[in-house]
């Protein structure tokens, strides 16, 4: 049972335009979702987080929106860059048990230069 | 400190023989999680320590598979008797204690079995 779904396997967005990742999760438990970038042959790295008692939080280039109805949350990049070329991760914990993350299974992202 | 640290990068092994991994946490982390992650998939949960206990294991962990961490700071994960399904990479990831932070991780072992 997928807990967390990443729908797109992979995305193509131009240089300096808007790269919008998508995820969905299930269970309403979860309060804390994480993005990670990975790139090939390296460990994830953390990029931006939010609490469910928000519905957005923004740090530089990147903004992640949660809709708690939905159980909907996005990433957006503006303006996107080569170096963001990687597959990006939507992760979920729950204040429960042992806190461990529950990943998506990912979105390549390519920027097209 | 320059982060969780895994150790080696890269394994190469015959069908049936043991490895170990080793993973040093971030020193003032309490909490160790080892994952793996094969290709198209995001990371699996394999198995959580808090100090030196072990307090979950996923059922991805069969008996083949033990983690330990005996003082609290680094830990090692053992696979005997290796089969091909268990090339993958195995993540190390530590947080601090305290609700609902994020988990660094480390760059990975990548496991192949030949």
């Amino acid at each position: 049972d997928q807990q967390v779904k990443q729908n797109s396997p992979s995305l193509s967005v131009q240089e300096g335009r808007i790269s919008i990742l998508n995820c969905d999760y299930t269970n309403s438990m979860f309060d804390y979702f994480l993005w990670y970038k990975k790139y090939p042959a390296e460990g994830p790295t953390f990029l931006i987080s939010i609490s469910s008692i928000k519905d957005k939080n923004e740090d530089g280039r990147f903004t992640v929106f949660l809709n708690k109805s939905a159980k909907h949350l996005s990433l957006h990049i503006v303006p996107s860059q080569p170096g963001d070329s990687a597959v990006y991760f939507c992760a979920t914990l729950s204040n429960f048990g042992n806190e461990k993350l529950t990943f998506g299974t990912g979105t390549r992202l390519t920027i097209i230069p | 400190d320059t982060g969780v640290s895994q150790n080696p990068r890269h394994k190469i092994t015959k069908r049936g023989q043991n490895v170990t991994f080793r993973c040093d946490p971030i020193s003032e982390h309490n909490r160790l999680y080892w994952y793996r992650q094969t290709l198209g998939q995001g990371p699996e949960f394999l198995t959580y320590f808090q100090n030196e206990a072990q307090l979950e294991k996923s059922r991805l962990l069969s008996d083949r598979f033990s983690a330990e961490r005996p003082k609290g700071s680094f830990s090692t994960l053992e696979i005997q008797r290796t089969e091909q399904g268990d090339s993958a990479m195995y993540l190390c990831a530590s947080r601090p204690d305290v609700v609902l932070t994020e988990a660094f991780f480390g760059q990975g072992t990548r496991l192949t079995v030949v």
